[in-house]
Formats: structure tokens, sequence, C-alpha cells
């Protein structure tokens, strides 16, 4: 199926410190999400696009948390200040339609 | 409040044996509801969706059962297979590209 990027895969740092999270959606999709998942847990949804503009947030979106698209083609997310409870798995899916979400291989990130 | 609830939490079955996966829902403007299984250190994978026109949806040996008056549903693995094991997920969305709720998952194991 279509594939969805993520770089990179895993991530350690400090608390306190900034992350930046990539992800490069597949080329021609319109939509695009961050989820989170905490070991063990569901996705939980962060934050959604459409057509580049951000569309929808939920309460997980801290004011921490900004998402970029730098150049028209990837997104970022950014942590910063990073704290303990920020440790997950960081998922992005993008879709050509409003329905199936591609999901990309993850990003693993430790806060210490 | 979750809105998107499953059970059991867990569930083994042995190989060739029927498992049957429940899902429930409370927000009736949900209009599509894929079901996304997620193998040990991988992301989800799409496995079938059915959206609310339909009560019943079958691709293999996976069919989903919808009862939309209930707000229920469920997944059925016929045939079970060891290759079988796994998270599952049933997920919820509204329209318009809206993020997945997801629910807190069903992990099936197979015993051969």
């Amino acid at each position: 199926g279509p594939k969805v990027l993520q770089i990179p895969s895993h991530q350690i740092i400090d608390m306190g410190q900034m992350v930046t999270l990539n992800c490069d959606p597949v080329s021609n999709h319109l939509y695009f999400y961050w989820y989170k998942q905490i070991l063990g847990q569901q996705m939980e949804f962060l934050v959604n696009f459409y057509n580049g503009k951000v569309m929808e947030k939920s309460k997980l979106f801290k004011d921490q948390f900004s998402v970029e698209r730098p150049d028209g083609s990837y997104f970022t997310l950014k942590i910063q200040p990073t704290a303990l409870e920020d440790s997950a798995v960081y998922f992005c899916a993008s879709s050509p339609t409003e329905d199936t979400q591609y999901f990309g291989p993850g990003t693993r990130l430790l806060v210490l | 409040q979750q809105q998107v609830r499953q059970s059991p939490q867990s569930l083994t079955v042995w190989e060739g044996e029927t498992a049957i996966l429940n899902c429930s829902y409370e927000d009736s403007t949900f209009d599509y509801f894929p079901w996304y299984w997620q193998f040990p250190r991988e992301s989800p994978a799409l496995l079938i969706a059915i959206r609310p026109v339909s009560n019943k949806k079958e691709d293999g040996r996976f069919t989903i059962f919808f009862n939309k008056r209930e707000k229920k549903l469920s997944l059925h693995i016929t045939d079970s297979q060891p290759g079988d094991s796994a998270t599952y997920f049933c997920a919820a969305s509204g329209q318009g590209g809206r993020a997945l709720i997801f629910g807190t998952g069903t992990t099936v194991s197979v015993s051969p």
C-alpha cells in the first residue's frame, strides 16, 4: 500500500529539550493526521490537516506542541519543552479521501 | 468518557475457531468505522471498514456486523490462524476527514 515515512524512528532526549518529529505523507494525499500512542494503549488523535491547513486539534495538543509544513511536502511536529508524559510513539497518517488513513511506522520518543 | 469501547480486552482462541471482537460507540454522527490491526512494534494497518448504510461487510475470513440502532459492531475472524495474533482496534470518525477515535483494543492470541 501507500508508504508514509517518518524520521527519526527513535529519539531519546532529556526533559525540557526540544524535539522535532518529521513525516513525509503520500504525495497526492490531502488529509494528514498526527496521533500519539502510549505503550500498550490506543492511538489518540492530536491534530489533523486538510490541504495543508489545520482542521482540528484535540485536548492532547498542548501549547508546547506545534505543527508545520516547512516546504509544502513533509510535516513536522515539534514539542518544546518536552515533558516526561510526552514519551510515546507518535504516528502520522495521511489519506487521499475522507476515509482510509495510512499510518507511518512511527517515531518512538523517550523523554528522560 | 470513552467514545469508542471495545471488549474483551484480550481473547485467546484455538486455530480454526472463530474470534468475536465487540465494539460500541457513543456519537450517532459517526459514519465510518474501520478496524485496524497492529502487531508489536509496528504501525496500525487497515483491516476492514464499514459505513452505516450497510449492516455487514465481509473480506475473506474477516466480517463486520453492524447494528446502527444499538450503536454496536463486531468483528468476526473465522478459521483463526496463528498469524492473526495481534491487537485489533475498532475506530470511528465523522464526515469530512475527521480524526479517527480509537477504542482501547482487543489483543487476540491464536494458539496452534
